[in-house]
């Protein structure tokens, strides 16, 4: 299946904690990467290989996979992390799909 | 650091063909994987496809009637034509290095192409 499903939006309070999850039948058998985009600006990786952080980005995020859900986790949330979130999958087995999810909308309140 | 810049027409007519160039500096086109990817306004990301210097080539079963990528490794430049356009066609075209276990590293800045009908 090259569907990937995301929650539209998220609301969360400052300081609080985000939970994105990403659902596909048996995405844990597969890595899972994710991307923050803000408005105007090309997408930035913020999570590769379901839970390893690229230099540079706060240790607030972090990531697991595991079944038919992957979820990124925002901690201590911050006006600054207001942004689209996207996950991606490989499917390296067969026709080299990427397949990214629909996408959820972080609202810091 | 890796810098990619997409270049091409940003108007272009429906039924025509789109021709779009990343031009690579900061590193070499001889390994990882090149890939484009495209967002409609106001949408998701969509994945056109992806190469390997060694010419393999992979596109999205949506696009790939109608999609070709190409290397060239001696301008350290990725092209991209899409045929047979459609207004649902316009979207920003960006294009990225991927690293081998299919994550995007670094992105261009993203090109908006617009298709008039």
């Amino acid at each position: 299946s090259y569907v990937v499903t995301q929650p539209s939006s998220v609301s969360v309070a400052p300081g609080q904690t985000a939970n994105i999850t990403c659902e596909r039948n048996n995405i844990g058998r597969k890595s899972v990467h994710w991307y923050q985009q803000k408005p105007g600006q090309a997408p930035v990786l913020v999570v590769y290989d379901d839970s390893d952080r690229p230099s540079g980005i706060p240790e607030r995020f972090s990531a697991s996979n595991s079944g038919n859900t992957a979820t990124l986790t925002i901690s201590r949330v911050e006006a600054g992390d207001e942004a689209d979130y996207y996950c991606q999958v490989w499917d390296s087995s067969s026709d080299h799909v990427y397949v990214f999810g629909s996408g959820t909308k972080v609202t810091v309140l | 650091q890796v810098q990619l810049q997409e270049s091409g027409p940003g108007l272009v007519k429906s039924s025509e063909t789109l021709s779009l160039t990343c031009t690579v500096s900061g590193g070499s086109t001889t390994s990882y994987q090149w890939t484009w990817i495209r967002q409609p306004p106001g949408k998701g990301l969509e994945w056109i496809g992806h190469m390997y210097y060694s010419g393999s080539t992979y596109y999205s079963p949506s696009l790939k009637s109608r999609v070709t990528m190409s290397l060239d490794t001696s301008k350290n430049q990725i092209s991209l034509e899409v045929k047979s356009l459609t207004v649902a066609d316009t979207a920003v075209y960006f294009c990225a290095r991927a690293a081998y276990s299919g994550y995007v590293e670094f992105w261009g800045r993203g090109t908006l192409v617009i298709v008039s009908s």
